[in-house]
């Protein structure tokens, strides 16, 4: 069965300073992972998407994660807040026909 | 065109009301999903359809009826809802690779509805 973990509900950052989002998995096969967005009264937005391709992978608005198997961990991190990247952030892995979501990290994003 | 379309935005209505919300995609993908999400929770899944069939139905109330009338549309029906069903519904659709995992899913905006 397949699960994600994010761990910290709410993050705060100071704008320019790095962003870590953590995310540990539980897959009994290799997985599909995903880190969604979403802001306030919206739907969710992809970031970006891990399907065993290359263990580095980049998103939109500068984000980036990493695959680590031996850690089954897939962090979000971006170099430089903005403001504007204040929101819900999301982990997810996928299985047949259904996506299980991570509870979700409140990122605060302090000027 | 890579949008999932939901209407109305925002919905109030009664305990007695019926009413329904639509969802649209034209990306040519075979599996769409209807999700509920209450406030500061992820969200949880309620019906998947795959290939204009249902596949999926998480244990939701009878009160929730969905359809799935071509590959592109999907409704939700309401009918006798409580105010604890208050919440933002979300359509996503993706490919629909069968027995594969899911490669992506494409959210609409949301339905915000509440149950007087």
């Amino acid at each position: 069965a397949q699960s994600v973990t994010q761990l910290g509900s709410h993050v705060s950052v100071s704008e320019g300073a790095l962003v870590l989002l953590r995310c540990n998995y539980s897959s009994s096969v290799p997985p599909y992972l995903f880190w969604y967005v979403q802001y306030p009264n919206q739907g969710l937005q992809l970031l970006l998407k891990y399907t065993s391709a290359a263990t580095l992978v980049k998103g939109i608005n500068g984000f980036e994660a990493e695959f680590k198997k031996s850690e089954t961990s897939f962090h979000l991190t971006k170099p430089s807040a903005h403001m504007s990247d204040a929101a819900e952030y999301f982990c997810a892995v996928s299985g047949p026909g259904k996506f299980y979501f991570g509870s979700g990290t409140k990122l605060n994003v302090k000027p | 065109d890579t949008e999932v379309t939901q209407t109305p935005k925002h919905l109030v209505m009664g305990m007695t009301n019926k009413k329904s919300l639509k969802c649209e995609q034209h990306m040519g993908h075979r599996a769409m999903y209807w999700y509920k999400q209450k406030a500061k929770k992820p969200p949880e899944l309620m019906f998947v359809y795959s290939y204009e069939k249902l596949s999926i139905n998480e244990s939701v109330p009878s009160r929730f009826s969905p359809e799935c009338p071509n590959s592109s549309l999907l409704n939700l029906h309401l009918h006798a809802l409580q105010p604890e069903d208050s919440a933002l519904y979300l359509c996503a659709s993706s490919q629909g690779e069968s027995g594969r995992p899911t490669r992506e899913l494409f959210f609409g905006s949301g339905t915000q509805l509440s149950v007087l």
